[in-house]
């Protein structure tokens, strides 16, 4: 089956510590993007990356950090300087077609602080 | 600045209602027009999309047309569903290779028998 796959489904943060989120995709997209979705509000970009070895800030990106090392694979760290971590974590890639471009989503990621 | 306008929930209808969720948006260019529907605790899934002016989109009885002329891309559905609750998300992305994504502010439609 293709898809996006993130793991874990809910993750619990102890303060001062950093945490991993992970994203992968076996869809063969160029590009990948991670948003943050707070209760009964809408998305918001963190970071987005369309090519391998190469990503760029979002809206909202700091106390974050991301890696992408592998077209397959986007984790985002969510450091100790984020400061209200605890919040819905969705990625996305996406593909052109035609010069549209169209994002599928994952299932997301629950962080929680304790 | 670009920006996606959705009417505000929550919209509450009986099992068989017409629904209709309003969206516009602002933009240059010629963008693409998405909806976006999320269930409770999952991702978004997508939903239909259209392209260009005059396109409508359509997937599991939804209904969306691209009206340039409006600036609009309003959700349709004949006879909704218990299953359809949801919160439901306007979407756009300018042409031309890959561009941000703006979303609109969700709208959430419960269907209650």
């Amino acid at each position: 089956d293709g898809g996006i796959t993130q793991s874990p489904k809910y993750l619990f943060r102890k303060e001062g510590q950093n945490v991993t989120l992970s994203c992968e995709q076996n869809l063969n997209h160029d590009a990948m993007y991670w948003y943050r979705q707070d209760p009964g509000q809408g998305l918001r970009l963190i970071y987005y990356s369309q090519i391998v070895n190469d990503f760029q800030k979002g809206d909202i990106a700091e106390g974050y950090s991301v890696s992408r090392e592998k077209k397959e694979s986007f984790p985002l760290t969510v450091t100790s300087a984020q400061k209200n971590p605890t919040a819905f974590y969705l990625c996305a890639s996406s593909i052109l077609a035609g010069g549209q471009e169209t994002q599928y989503f994952g299932p997301g990621t629950r962080l929680l602080v304790l | 600045g670009n920006s996606v306008t959705q009417m505000e929930g929550p919209v509450t209808l009986s099992e068989e209602a017409f629904l209709t969720i309003n969206c516009t948006y602002t933009a240059t260019g010629y963008p693409s027009l998405f909806w976006y529907v999320q269930y409770p605790g999952e991702g978004l899934q997508l939903l239909l999309k259209a392209t260009k002016a005059d396109d409508k989109g359509s997937n599991k009885g939804f209904e969306a047309t691209y009206r340039k002329e409006t600036t609009s891309f309003h959700l349709e559905k004949g006879s909704v569903q218990v299953s359809d609750s949801a919160v439901y998300f306007c979407a756009y992305t300018d042409s031309g290779g890959y561009q941000k994504v703006t979303f609109g502010t969700g709208t959430k439609l419960q269907v209650i028998p």
